[in-house]
């Protein structure tokens, strides 16, 4: 099975603009989440989907959306950026249902640069 | 409150010798499992370990074992013989509730390991 596919792996962007980012999950694998890290951070929870419905929502700003479709693919938005969104967003899939100890499976990021 | 926290941010280890990373967590719900990820300097999470809050047994895969502690809320993970390539960022994480309930994660801070020749 293909892991989790995101894109595009490096962004820069400049303070103002928005941006979308890109999450394939492992095939059969219902929710993604979205994570992002930064170094004094950690690991933050943006939100969860699952069969294109919100499930869980993280303390982000409104700046912050997503969406699933119905083959399970997500995208990230983040409009009006701030220096302080430069991160590594992660996304992450899991079955999403009925496995309880399911880990999450993580693509291997984007990481934004804004300027 | 913080729901995972590591107060190890940064550990070091002679090769072949086995290291402990310190977790605990908190939580008021009786469900939860307990995650291990690692992250090497290439970015990927790689899911190590699961415990379970209901699981008698401490977990165990391969070199990587999970010292559950229920009543002190704490979920060290124990590498045995240490290899090189285990030097990288060690991620404790937690989940409450089960999965149809939600996949919202919380995770720790991490800890650096470097594995010394």
């Amino acid at each position: 099975k293909a892991g989790v596919t995101q894109t595009p792996r490096y962004l820069i962007k400049t303070r103002g603009q928005q941006v979308t980012l890109s999450c394939s999950p492992i095939s059969g694998h219902r929710s993604v989440s979205w994570y992002q890290q930064t170094p004094g951070q950690g690991l933050q929870f943006l939100f969860e989907y699952f069969s294109e419905t919100q499930r869980n929502k993280g303390n982000f700003p409104g700046r912050f959306s997503g969406r699933q479709f119905s083959n399970s693919r997500s995208e990230m938005n983040v409009s009006t950026l701030e220096l302080g969104d430069s991160a590594l967003y992660l996304c992450a899939s899991s079955p999403g249902q009925g496995r309880w100890n399911s880990p999450l499976h993580f693509g291997n990021g984007t990481r934004l640069t804004v300027t | 409150a913080q729901k995972i926290t590591q107060t190890q941010p940064g550990m070091f280890v002679q090769e072949k010798e086995a290291v402990t990373l310190d977790c605990t967590y908190d939580t008021s719900d009786p469900s939860y499992g307990l995650f291990w990820y690692k992250q090497p300097s290439s970015g990927e999470m790689i899911f190590l370990i699961y415990q379970g809050s209901y699981d008698q047994q401490n977990a165990t895969e391969g070199r990587y074992s999970l010292n559950f502690q229920k009543a002190r809320k704490s979920a060290n993970l124990v590498i045995s013989a240490s290899q090189l390539g285990d030097s990288a960022m060690y991620f404790c994480a937690m989940r409450e509730g089960d999965s149809n309930t939600g996949n919202q994660f919380y995770f720790g801070t991490g800890t650096s390991l470097t594995v010394i020749p």
